[in-house]
C-alpha cells in the first residue's frame, strides 16, 4: 500500500494553544485530505486541498483551522486555539498510484487537549 | 446527516468461518464505495472497493457486493482469520477526488 506519513504521532497541548500537524502525502498527487476521529466515533471529513487551495471543507473546519502546503511535499493542519473537543485522531489521506479512486491514510496524529 | 450506516456495531465469528459486514446508504449519488480496516491508534487501511456500475468485486479472501436498488453493500471475508479482528469501516463518495463519508464501523472479533 502506498505510504502516507504523519508527524508527530502524539501531541499533547494545553487548551488555547496552537498546534501544527504535519503530513507527507503520496508523491505526485495534487489532492490531499484531512479527516479526524474522535474516540469512539466515526471518521469525519475536515477538508480537501487541491493545487494549493481548499477544495471543500466541512462545518467542523471553522476559522480555528487552516491548512497549508509550506513546501512541495509537506502539508500542515493548524489549529489556532485548541479546545477540549479538538482531542481526536487526525488523519491525512491522499490518492495513490495511477487511480484517483482510493484514498490512502496516514497513521494519524493523536491530539490530546488538556 | 448519516448517509452511510453500519447498523451492526460488533460481530463475533469463529476462525475459518465467513464474516459478513453490512453497510446501507441513503445518497443515490454515491458512485464509489470502499471498505477500510482499522486497528486502534492506527490509520484506516484500504481493503477493497467497488464502483457503482458493478455489483461484485473480489480480492483474495475479500468480496464486496453492491445492491444499488436496495442501497446496500456487504463485505464478505472468507475464511476469517484471527488477524482480521479489527474495526471495519464502509465509506462512499459522490465524485472523483471527493470526500469520503464513513459509516460508524463494525468491530469484528475472530475467535479461535
Amino acid at each position: 500500500e502506498p505510504e502516507v506519513t504523519q508527524t508527530p504521532s502524539h501531541q499533547v497541548t494545553q487548551m488555547g494553544q496552537e498546534v501544527i500537524l504535519r503530513c507527507v502525502p503520496i508523491s505526485n498527487h495534487l489532492y490531499f485530505y484531512w479527516y479526524r476521529q474522535i474516540l469512539g466515533q466515526k471518521v469525519e471529513f475536515l477538508v480537501s486541498f487541491y493545487n494549493n487551495e481548499i477544495s471543500e471543507k466541512s462545518e467542523i473546519f471553522d476559522d480555528q483551522f487552516s491548512v497549508e502546503r509550506p513546501d512541495g511535499s509537506n502539508f500542515t493542519l493548524k489549529i489556532r486555539s485548541t479546545k477540549l473537543e479538538d482531542s481526536a485522531m487526525y488523519f491525512c489521506a491522499s490518492p495513490g498510484g495511477i487511480s484517483t479512486d482510493t484514498q490512502y491514510f496516514g497513521p494519524g496524529t493523536r491530539l490530546t487537549v488538556l | 446527516d448519516q448517509q452511510v450506516k453500519q447498523n451492526s456495531p460488533s460481530l463475533s465469528v469463529q476462525e475459518g468461518r465467513i464474516s459478513i459486514l453490512n453497510c446501507d446508504y441513503t445518497n443515490s449519488m454515491f458512485d464509489y464505495f470502499l471498505w477500510y480496516k482499522k486497528y486502534p491508534a492506527e490509520g484506516p487501511t484500504f481493503l477493497i472497493s467497488i464502483s457503482s456500475i458493478k455489483d461484485k468485486n473480489e480480492d483474495g479472501r475479500f468480496t464486496v457486493f453492491l445492491n444499488k436498488s436496495a442501497k446496500h453493500l456487504s463485505l464478505h471475508i472468507v475464511p476469517s482469520q484471527p488477524g482480521d479482528s479489527a474495526v471495519y469501516f464502509c465509506a462512499a463518495r459522490t465524485d472523483s477526488w471527493g470526500k469520503l463519508q464513513f459509516g460508524a464501523g463494525t468491530q469484528v472479533v475472530v475467535t479461535p
